[in-house]
């Protein structure tokens, strides 16, 4: 158990909807990480916050925006969805910067 | 061309063998660099985490770096059925505004048979 904690596990939505995927860093973890992980692209980066602030900025498309709380948890929302955006979506948490990210279950989400 | 080149395999070895797992870049701005090993349906959970170049050994497993060849190892020694996993490789590289991010490599399927 990485202590990252990802909610929810599965979700079936159709083309057009859009859906939240929230995630609990580990305990004392600033940083939350979200990528998106498909058969044929592997592990891509979204976003990365840091305390609350956006540090960094991936392949995260237009359609999707993510924010972190005050609490640390972060939730990453997807919206129109197209049948592409099917495939697991992780968020990660780290300590620092140091690039050790501890990866929660992932949210497998299914756009029909 | 890809940040970071990965063979997919899949790679089978039978029980006890020694598993060697590579991955090159061309982004000499990678400064980290990790393993990290993800079981069917889970998140990948970091094994092996580096900076320089040479060796780093960690039980059953050694990392190598080599920055000059922009190439890195995994070896697994005395490989065991609860090594079949993928294996991905990453890199980290430092943004401007003090954020980073890892690039993955695509993963390398391994089983371990019996």
């Amino acid at each position: 158990d990485s202590g990252v904690t990802q909610t929810p596990k599965h979700l079936i939505t159709a083309t057009g909807q859009r859906v939240t995927l929230r995630c609990s860093p580990r305990s004392g973890d600033l940083s939350v990480y979200w990528y998106q992980q498909s058969l044929d692209q592997g592990l891509q980066f979204l976003i990365q916050y840091y305390n609350g602030e956006e540090r960094a900025k991936g392949n995260i498309l237009e359609r999707f925006s993510a924010q972190q709380f005050p609490d640390l948890h972060s939730e990453l929302n997807l919206s129109s969805l197209e049948l592409g955006d099917s495939a697991l979506y992780f968020c990660a948490s780290s300590r620092s910067g140091s690039g050790e990210l501890f990866f929660g279950e992932g949210s497998r989400l299914t756009v029909l | 061309q890809k940040e970071v080149e990965q063979d997919p395999g899949p790679l089978s070895v039978p029980e006890g063998a020694i598993v060697s797992l590579n991955c090159t870049y061309s982004n000499s701005a990678f400064q980290y660099f990790m393993w990290y090993r993800q079981y069917s349906r889970k998140g990948p959970e970091l094994l092996m985490y580096t900076y320089s170049s040479g060796n780093k050994e960690d039980g059953r497993f050694t990392a190598q770096v080599d920055k000059s060849s922009k190439y890195i190892s995994l070896f697994i020694r005395d490989s065991q059925p609860s090594d079949s996993a993928t294996y991905l490789c990453a890199m980290k590289v430092a943004l401007t505004g003090g954020g980073n991010k890892l690039t993955f490599g695509t993963g390398t399927q391994l089983k371990v048979e019996l």
